[in-house]
């Protein structure tokens, strides 16, 4: 089946320092990428969608100079959380998906603490 | 406004038959999506369902009514690994995934 490989698991780093999280579809070429946030006991939230090759299209109230997305190539997206602060503290997870009327297929999530 | 509605939280018993229900309301219609997650893990893809009917796949069975704005999964045989949240996703004109808050499935020996 589809797999999408998210790295790294899991971050734990100081207030202030910046995180990449990267994203690939191993054996599908992924037209789309989803970035989520998901509170522990609460559904997921989506942060952002995007396309390779044009910018992510954010959803309200996520800032975008916050989360840097990049989808480079069709098999890579990274999201990177600058200057991160405890309230970023989250489980962020993508996925991705081959075509408009095709399954989204999750990658296993950053855990990501700031102190 | 966009919507989707599935039961917070569901008891069954290990070895029985356990139907999640979810309504939608979206802006087009273009499928609906249903995901198992456990705890502290990432959503995995259990079924879609663009046509109305039954989807069968193994001990998972999904169903949509397009005129009724309504899906259910239907597990049967329930194992103890089945314990998870399901969460129902309609995929709206856009082609966007509006998520519901997902169910919680506990199961009891």
């Amino acid at each position: 089946g589809a797999v999408v490989s998210q790295h790294p698991s899991r971050v734990i780093c100081k207030s202030g320092t910046s995180v990449k999280i990267e994203c690939r579809s191993l054996d599908f070429q992924a037209t789309t990428m989803f970035w989520y946030r998901q509170f522990p006991k609460k559904s997921l939230m989506l942060m952002a969608t995007s396309n390779e090759g044009s910018k992510a299209t954010y959803e309200q109230g996520v800032e975008k100079d916050k989360f840097l997305i990049n989808h480079a190539s069709l098999t890579l997206s990274t999201l990177t959380v600058t200057s991160a602060h405890p309230e970023d503290s989250s489980f962020y997870i993508c996925s991705a998906r081959a075509g408009e009327y095709q399954p989204q297929h999750f990658g296993d999530g950053t855990r990501l603490s700031i102190l | 406004g966009q919507n989707i509605d599935q039961p917070t939280e569901m008891t069954a018993t290990e070895g029985a038959i356990v139907q999640i229900n979810c309504t939608y309301q979206t802006s087009g219609f273009n499928g609906l999506f249903w995901y198992q997650q456990h705890a502290g893990e990432a959503p995995t893809f259990l079924s879609y369902n663009v046509l109305d009917g039954l989807e069968e796949k193994g001990r998972f069975s999904s169903f949509l009514s397009r005129s009724k704005g309504y899906s259910y999964l239907l597990l049967k045989e329930l194992q103890m690994k089945d314990s998870a949240s399901y969460l129902c996703a309609a995929m709206d004109s856009n082609y966007q995934l509006i998520w519901g808050a997902g169910t919680k499935l506990i199961i009891k020996p």
